[in-house]
């Protein structure tokens, strides 16, 4: 069983169009996140959800929206999307806050490109 | 906000050689998460080190929390094609539940 999945891995889209990512996890953990990772690697925290509830809201463009129907799915939905929006999106899981010595347990990713 | 400097962001060794990677903060920290991504491949925890001067050992890897809780290093003894992939430090950023990471060090072996 995958503890937390992603839908889709892949995503190839035109500039201008909405998309959706979605995350479930299977854990049971209360908190999840959603992270950026650019093409030079870099892991950016954009939101993270404690049961449901918006903890954290990173400066990002509002044409990105998470939410969280319950606290086993993240979702995130992103308007007129750009090109520069092109990157890795992960969803992660964690038992407690992971700033809190909460470990994140991530997905698989989902691959986004923007033509 | 917190910030975490890795370094090196790149190293290239040779398999069986020893290489070190270093986390710095300029400020105290409360613990510090180590994680490793392999080429294509999601982050994956490795280690969480919380007590001042503690060190981990998971077999080849060792890490290490510094006195002054500021800093932290991965060594990796012998190094072997399947250490391959990028290396993160990550640091919770002022109690919260933010965990940020540092940017990364990308390991290449040479067999």
């Amino acid at each position: 069983d995958t503890a937390v999945s992603q839908t889709p891995k892949y995503l190839v889209t035109q500039m201008g169009n909405d998309k959706s990512i979605k995350c479930e996890q299977n854990l049971g953990h209360d908190t999840m996140y959603w992270y950026k990772q650019d093409s030079k690697k870099f892991l950016k925290i954009m939101f993270s959800y404690n049961n449901k509830e918006l903890i954290i809201n990173e400066t990002v463009p509002n044409r990105f929206s998470p939410k969280s129907p319950d606290k086993a799915h993240l979702n995130l939905h992103i308007n007129s999307l750009e090109l520069g929006d092109s990157a890795v999106y992960f969803c992660a899981s964690s038992q407690s806050g992971a700033g809190r010595s909460g470990e994140l347990f991530f997905g698989e990713g989902s691959r986004l490109t923007v033509l | 906000g917190q910030q975490v400097m890795q370094i090196p962001q790149y190293q290239h060794v040779q398999e069986g050689e020893d290489f070190t990677t270093y986390c710095n903060s300029s400020t105290t920290l409360s613990n510090i998460q180590w994680y490793k991504q392999r080429p294509g491949g999601h982050p994956v925890f490795l280690i969480q080190l919380v007590k001042s001067g503690e060190v981990k050992k998971q077999k080849r890897l060792t890490f290490q929390f510094g006195e002054a809780k500021k800093n932290s290093s991965l060594h990796i003894t012998a190094t072997q094609t399947t250490d391959v992939g990028t290396y993160f430090c990550a640091v919770p950023q002022g109690g919260s539940e933010k965990l940020v990471f540092g940017k990364g060090m990308k390991l290449t072996v040479n067999p």
